[in-house]
């Protein structure tokens, strides 16, 4: 399967723990998205990168949240000291460049206890 | 902020019926457009997608949607809903110049057999 990857597909996390997710995209895309979707909304965007840079951040993109792609490949998104309100399930698409379609992943839903 | 709105937060049709899901934008500026649909237990697939020439688009499936910009739709059209249709169908805009996705909260779709 070649297409977008991300893991662990579920997180379960007591309020104040540090949560690391991981999302390995379509392996020629330079492009790599990080999107939160909480119930009954669209995903929103939180940071894009273009190979190892981190272009853009949303506002939604709290300072307990960090997000790596440090060789241009997979990425990592961090959220320390989780709050309840940060439980959603967490998107990663990939594509080509600025223009090509999004490819998304399966997501990984965070629960925050 | 650009943002965008989809109609319909339910639609519940039989077999055979015929489809559209309305969508608009805020945006005045050229826009790249796109409609995902994510089927029960599925990651989010590009349905179809506008970028530049002839407003009236195809997909897979037997899905289109017209770009009207006078009226900044894009809404999504199906002559003819399979149960195999039902999922949650989601508009989503890119600003020109940008590459981020903004999405619509999402439409639900019920077919019944």
């Amino acid at each position: 399967d070649t297409g977008v990857s991300q893991d662990p597909r579920h997180k379960i996390t007591k309020r104040g723990q540090n949560v690391t997710f991981r999302c390995d995209p379509i392996s020629e895309h330079n492009r790599l998205y990080w999107y939160r979707q909480t119930l009954g909304q669209g995903p929103e965007f939180l940071t894009y990168f273009q190979n190892e840079a981190q272009l853009e951040k949303s506002r939604l993109l709290s300072d307990r949240f960090s997000a790596e792609r440090p060789k241009g490949s997979f990425s990592t998104l961090e959220i320390q000291r989780t709050e309840q309100g940060d439980s959603a399930m967490y998107l990663c698409a990939s594509g080509a460049n600025g223009l090509a379609p999004q490819y998304f992943g399966p997501g990984t839903r965070l629960t925050v206890l | 902020a650009q943002s965008v709105s989809q109609h319909n937060h339910h639609v519940i049709l039989s077999e055979a019926a015929s489809l559209e899901l309305g969508c608009n934008y805020s945006y005045g500026g050229t826009v790249n457009l796109f409609w995902y649909v994510q089927y029960p237990g599925q990651h989010l697939q590009l349905l179809l997608k506008y970028f530049s020439g002839d407003p009236l688009v195809k997909g897979i499936k037997g899905f289109e949607a017209e770009f009207i910009k006078s009226k900044f739709s894009f809404n999504l059209r199906k002559p003819s809903v399979q149960w195999s249709d039902t999922a949650e169908y989601f508009c989503a805009v890119i600003e020109s110049g940008y590459s981020t996705l903004t999405f619509g909260k999402g439409t639900m779709l019920l077919v019944s057999p």
